[in-house]
């Protein structure tokens, strides 16, 4: 069974300033893809970015980055130039390309200081 | 981008009646749909997965008589919670998988979420 790790209940950062999220994930599997959703008040779920497994390269989405590390099963987000806006609860997900489903981790709750 | 349409968005009713929820795929097709169930603060729980015209897949715990899952078409699922009673009481999400989604573009597409409340 796949789980997804986020040790990081609440963050917080200062508007403009940079935050990462950290994420960690346990499987067997070669074969998947990395996520990271965003849930703002309003519960709809955004994609932020996504990672594939079998690329080496990081995935780059204008302010938000990932660093991706496979042999230490690590998927870190990086927000640059933190606006109000970014301010939400943060999921990381990991879909293996077997089991078909999506296992979300536990959730950051990022609070965004002006 | 590809739209997911969910309804009601926020439904209120009494213990022991049943409630549908209905997920659309507006401009795709999807193989696969998904349903969640989020309790506040907390992650996002899979209770079943349906595929277009055969029996959902429920997870462990998840009562497939309670929440009974149709997936009669590639744009439409829905989820009818019987003889709903206050514990069940959640927000329930669905998402859907893309026929298109070949192995270079993985995406899943979330609908906008349904508040229930049973009184």
């Amino acid at each position: 069974a796949q789980t997804v790790t986020q040790s990081q209940p609440e963050m917080s950062v200062q508007e403009a300033e940079t935050v990462t999220l950290s994420c960690t994930y346990d499987t067997s599997e070669s074969d998947y893809y990395l996520f990271w959703y965003k849930q703002p008040p309003s519960r709809q779920m955004i994609l932020v970015i996504r990672q594939e497994a079998y690329k080496q390269q990081n995935a780059t989405e204008n302010r938000f980055s990932v660093n991706f590390q496979k042999a230490a099963k690590s998927f870190s987000l990086k927000i640059s130039d933190s606006q109000l806006g970014d301010a939400a609860m943060y999921f990381c997900a990991f879909f293996p390309g077997s089991a078909r489903q999506l296992t979300f981790g536990s959730g950051t709750q990022l609070t965004v200081l002006p | 981008g590809a739209v997911v349409s969910q309804h009601p968005s926020r439904v209120i009713c009494k213990s022991g009646t049943s409630v549908k929820i209905e997920c659309r795929s507006l401009d795709f097709q999807a193989t696969t749909m998904f349903w969640y169930r989020q309790f506040p603060k907390q992650s996002l729980m899979l209770m079943a997965t349906s595929n277009e015209g055969s029996k959902a897949t429920y997870e462990q715990g998840v009562e497939k008589d309670k929440f009974l899952i149709n997936h009669a078409s590639l744009t439409l699922s829905t989820l009818t919670v019987t003889s709903a009673h206050p514990e069940d009481s959640s927000f329930y999400i669905c998402s859907a998988r893309p026929v298109w989604g070949a192995r270079t573009n993985e995406k899943l597409f979330f609908g906008s979420g349904t508040q229930l409340s049973v009184l």
